[in-house]
């Protein structure tokens, strides 16, 4: 088992471009989340889906897309990036209310 | 508006030390209590999730105890090696419709050798 692949791990864009950071688990999961981690914030939930077919707002989502395209895959896309967007992002997947498995993260810079 | 605090912020051991620390939490929102370690370039790796008020989970040497109804949770670790050096993390589901992890900030754990 591979658990949860998120690509790419390192990206750097100019502001105004887009990008999509894909996700996948291979672990049965109902329930997908992308989080953005910054200094001193701790982890911010920017989208989440409960199960295939639905996505929600978390936290933070102004900025940000998401696609549910089966059980496995759910990606994060950036369609004008900003500055403010620079971040380390992680996808992760749980059951339900279980523990969440991490991806590695994907390291963003935005110039 | 929730707020899940970690203390102490960071902490600095000497090999062979135990220790422990502190997760608080709203006690009326409470669904279940996530504690996570996160090595430096690495991911978060889940340790426990505890559910129950009373509970007491171990993993090796690693422990941690729920107080639902004063809302705290303790994660101790007997007699710290270097390598688990790490930032932990808990996190609060809460209760209701809409549920959702509430993270707090971690503490940093130094394990000097």
């Amino acid at each position: 088992n591979a658990g949860v692949t998120q690509t790419p791990k390192f990206q750097v864009l100019k502001t105004g471009q887009s990008m999509t950071l894909q996700c996948a688990q291979d672990m049965n999961h109902n329930s997908m989340y992308w989080y953005r981690q910054d200094p001193g914030m701790g982890l911010r939930l920017i989208y989440y889906s409960a199960s295939e077919g639905t996505t929600d707002k978390g936290e933070v989502p102004n900025g940000y897309n998401v696609s549910r395209l089966n059980k496995r895959e759910f990606s994060l896309r950036l369609e004008s990036a900003a500055p403010s967007q620079t971040s380390v992002y992680f996808c992760a997947s749980s059951r339900s209310t279980g523990e969440l498995f991490f991806g590695e993260g994907s390291r963003l810079t935005v110039l | 508006i929730l707020n899940v605090e970690q203390s102490p912020q960071s902490l600095h051991v000497q090999e062979g030390d135990s220790t422990n620390f502190t997760c608080s939490f709203p006690s009326s929102n409470f669904y279940a209590l996530h504690w996570y370690r996160w090595e430096t370039a690495k991911s978060p790796e889940a340790l426990f999730v505890m559910t129950l008020n009373g509970d007491e989970k171990k993993k090796g040497r690693i422990s941690a105890t729920l107080n639902t109804k004063e809302g705290y949770s303790y994660l101790y670790i007997k007699g710290s090696q270097p390598e688990d050096s790490a930032t932990y993390l808990c996190a609060l589901l809460n209760a209701g419709n809409n549920r959702k992890l509430i993270w707090g900030l971690g503490t940093s754990l130094a394990v000097n050798p």
